[in-house]
């Protein structure tokens, strides 16, 4: 099983800074990864897939990066909407496992 | 637009047994691989069953078993049976389609398994 490590567990950030999240596998997953955002109460919605093709209506500010082992998604301005539970799952071996999340809050 | 509605969730004793459905409609439901994730309250997302176009299925080891999962296409419909039911199972049931690159998403059933 293919184990993805998410770090940091907890980011406290300020309105209109940048957010850097961290998503490492334990093996290699090539492009497969995909980012997912959750806010309390609602489902995951997907931000970016392939590891870095934004879906469609997600906004700019938000980047995917990475292949192989190691990916990151980037907010460059974090807006308000922003403060929530960041996801990663691997797509190379089905179904695909999650990463244990990184929430990004308010500091 | 992809619309996956989640339903018969509930409060179930410890060892009892509870059918949760998914509704889907939007695409063509017998062409895609279908998934149930859960989330426990506070934590992170968990696989729980798939079935193939084929019908094949697949379990982790937590619900291998005790969970069934189902698909009934002319209803555009999944399901999960889940039997042996325990306090560990309390979680939000999502329904997710299977896209290739990533998933789709349901709003999710809640499931308490409580006395």
């Amino acid at each position: 099983e293919i184990v993805l490590t998410q770090s940091p567990a907890t980011l406290s950030l300020s309105p209109g800074e940048r957010a850097t999240l961290s998503c490492r596998a334990s093996q290699s997953v090539s492009s497969y990864l995909a980012w997912y955002q959750q806010k309390p109460g609602q489902a995951p919605r997907l931000l970016i897939y392939d590891a870095s093709n934004r879906a469609t209506g997600i906004p700019a500010r938000f980047s995917g990066s990475g292949s192989g082992t190691d990916f990151t998604l980037t907010i460059s301005s974090l807006e308000p909407e922003d403060f929530a539970v960041y996801y990663c799952q691997q797509r190379l071996n089905w179904p695909g496992t999650f990463g244990q999340g990184t929430k990004v809050e308010i500091k | 637009e992809v619309q996956l509605v989640e339903s018969g969730g509930g409060l179930v004793q410890p060892g009892g047994s509870l059918r949760i459905s998914c509704a889907a409609s939007g695409f063509t439901f017998s062409a895609y691989d279908m998934h149930w994730v859960r989330q426990a309250t506070g934590k992170g997302l968990e696989w729980v069953s798939s079935i193939g176009t084929a019908g094949d299925t697949y379990y982790p080891g937590s619900v291998k078993g005790r969970f069934t999962i189902s698909r009934e296409n002319a209803k555009n419909s999944l399901y999960l049976q889940m039997n042996s039911l325990r306090a560990g199972d309390t979680a939000v049931y999502y329904c997710a389609r299977d896209a290739g690159s990533s998933m789709d998403w349901g709003q999710g059933t809640l499931v308490t398994v409580s006395s």
